[in-house]
């Protein structure tokens, strides 16, 4: 699987939009980009994941560049409850093993 | 609920007694996952099923044994747990292996072996 680069931490104001950038510069076709997020000691927690195309769900909106080697993943109006760790992970489809290899992740702070 | 559960949620040991932790999905998933959880070392597999009866060994799978006889449980065994194994745990599934399904975590176990 592709190698994901994220910054350590970032800060967002409550109400605001959080944007999470993720650079997988080595990306090949036939991967996903998924996020993930992990609130202090809790289960991982699944919000989105794309191939090619921009995705949006109730949680997230993912958009990814044309050239793939990079996305951003946008929480349009973040709470305070939405203070994680963020993951980008990137996998090949039908993986041997389907191993999520979580990285260091963006700890995102949402401040009041 | 479509949930992942695991029990027990926090555990006290001592070395050498052998214990199980219970891992149940409701979604009828086929893929199911033991992760452990360590400061500085990230989510690291311990192993893993692709369904009824199949297992297989993840990155970390030393000490470690499972089983899969039904497609709902996929209990994680330490036949005589030592410290090295105080850890966070979580079980995990997903309605097949691979990209693009979504894996769905447990709560996660909270073990301490002394």
């Amino acid at each position: 699987d592709a190698k994901t680069t994220q910054p350590p931490s970032m800060d967002c104001a409550e109400g605001r939009a959080a944007n999470l950038p993720c650079n997988h510069s080595t990306i090949s076709g036939n991967e996903y980009v998924y996020w993930y997020r992990q609130i202090h000691s809790q289960g991982p927690q699944y919000i989105i994941h794309g191939l090619k195309n921009n995705e949006t769900n109730e949680m997230a909106s993912l958009i990814i560049t044309e050239d793939r080697k990079s996305s951003t993943l946008i929480l349009p109006h973040a709470t305070l409850r939405d203070t994680a760790v963020y993951y980008c992970i990137v996998r090949e489809r039908e993986t041997s093993g389907s191993r999520l290899t979580f990285g260091e992740g963006t700890q995102l702070t949402v401040n009041p | 609920e479509a949930q992942v559960t695991q029990n027990p949620r926090y555990l006290i040991t001592v070395t050498g007694k052998k214990l199980t932790v219970t891992c149940s999905q409701n979604m009828n998933h086929e893929y199911m996952s033991w992760y452990r959880q360590d400061p500085g070392l990230g989510l690291r597999q311990i192993y893993y099923s692709m369904n009824v009866e199949v297992t297989d060994k993840g990155d970390v799978p030393e000490g470690y044994k499972v089983s899969r006889k039904e497609k709902r449980n996929f209990p994680l065994i330490l036949e005589s747990p030592s410290p090295n194994q105080t850890s966070l745990y979580f079980c995990a599934s997903s309605f097949k292996w691979g990209a693009p399904y979504e894996q769905y975590f447990g709560p996660g176990t909270r073990l301490t072996v002394t």
